[in-house]
C-alpha cells in the first residue's frame, strides 16, 4: 500500500516571502500522480498543483511550483511571494495510474501554513 | 464552486442513530468518491462508485454503506453511530475512472455525534 508523509505539521512564512512544504511517499509503482491540495478555513478542498510521475519536468502553476525527486520519492511544494490568502492546511496526495489499480487519493497528514503580515 | 453538491452541510445526531449523506456529482461525472476527514484518522478514502457500481473500497466500516443511483447521485449511509464517527465527510467526483481525471470535491458534510 502507498503511504504519504508530511513531516511538518505547521509552517509559517512572512508575507511576500517563499516557503517550501515537504512531502515524501512510499510506493512500489512506477506510474502515478502526485498532488497538492489546499484546505482553507472554509474546509473546501482545492487542487493547487499536480505532477505526473513519468514527466521529469517539475509542474508550475503561477506562484506554486514543485520539486519532484522520483528516486528519492520526494515531492515538495514551493510557494513564492506568499500572500495572506495562502494561509491554509496543505495536503500532499498520491494517486495510482497503474492499470487495474484503484483511483482514490491517499493523503498525507497535512501542513498548516500561517502567513504573517 | 466545484459543481459538486453535498447535503446536508451540518448534521448533529446521537449515538446509535442512522444518517444518510447525499452527494450530487458534477454534471456528466460518472465516478464518485467518499472521503472521511477526522482529527484521529486524517483524510481517508472510504469508497468509490463508477456509473452505479462499486469500484473500490477503502477503510470503510461495516456499519457504513453507500450506493450510486441511476441519476448518478450517491448516498453514504452511516448506522449505529459512535462518537468517533464525528467527522467531515467529503464527496468528490470525476469524469471517468482514469488516473488523469481530476477529482472535484464538494463542500463536505460535517457530522457531529453526541
Amino acid at each position: 500500500a502507498q503511504t504519504v508523509t508530511q513531516s511538518q505539521p505547521e509552517m509559517s512564512v512572512q508575507e511576500a516571502e517563499t516557503v517550501t512544504l515537504s512531502c515524501t511517499y512510499d510506493t512500489s509503482e512506477s506510474d502515478y500522480y502526485l498532488f497538492w491540495y489546499k484546505q482553507p478555513p472554509s474546509r473546501q478542498m482545492i487542487l493547487v498543483i499536480r505532477q505526473e510521475a513519468y514527466k521529469q519536468q517539475n509542474a508550475t502553476e503561477n506562484r506554486f511550483s514543485v520539486n519532484f525527486q522520483k528516486a528519492a520519492k520526494s515531492f515538495s511544494l514551493k510557494i513564492s511571494d506568499s500572500q495572506l490568502g495562502d494561509a491554509a492546511m496543505y495536503f500532499c496526495a498520491y494517486r495510482s495510474s497503474s492499470s487495474g489499480s484503484a483511483r482514490q487519493l491517499t493523503f498525507g497528514s497535512g501542513t498548516q501554513l500561517t502567513v504573517l503580515p | 464552486d466545484s459543481g459538486v453538491t453535498q447535503t446536508p452541510k451540518h448534521l448533529i445526531t446521537a449515538t446509535g442513530q442512522r444518517v444518510t449523506l447525499r452527494c450530487s456529482p458534477r454534471s456528466g461525472d460518472l465516478s464518485v468518491y467518499w472521503y472521511q476527514q477526522s482529527l484521529d484518522q486524517g483524510l481517508q478514502f472510504l469508497i468509490q462508485y463508477y456509473n452505479g457500481e462499486e469500484r473500490a473500497k477503502g477503510n470503510i466500516l461495516e456499519r457504513f454503506s453507500a450506493q450510486q443511483f441511476p441519476d448518478l447521485h450517491s448516498e453514504l449511509n452511516l448506522s449505529s453511530l459512535e462518537l468517533g464517527d464525528s467527522a467531515l465527510y467529503f464527496c468528490a467526483s470525476s469524469v471517468r475512472d482514469r488516473a488523469d481525471n481530476e477529482q472535484f470535491f464538494g463542500p463536505g458534510t460535517r457530522l457531529t455525534v453526541l
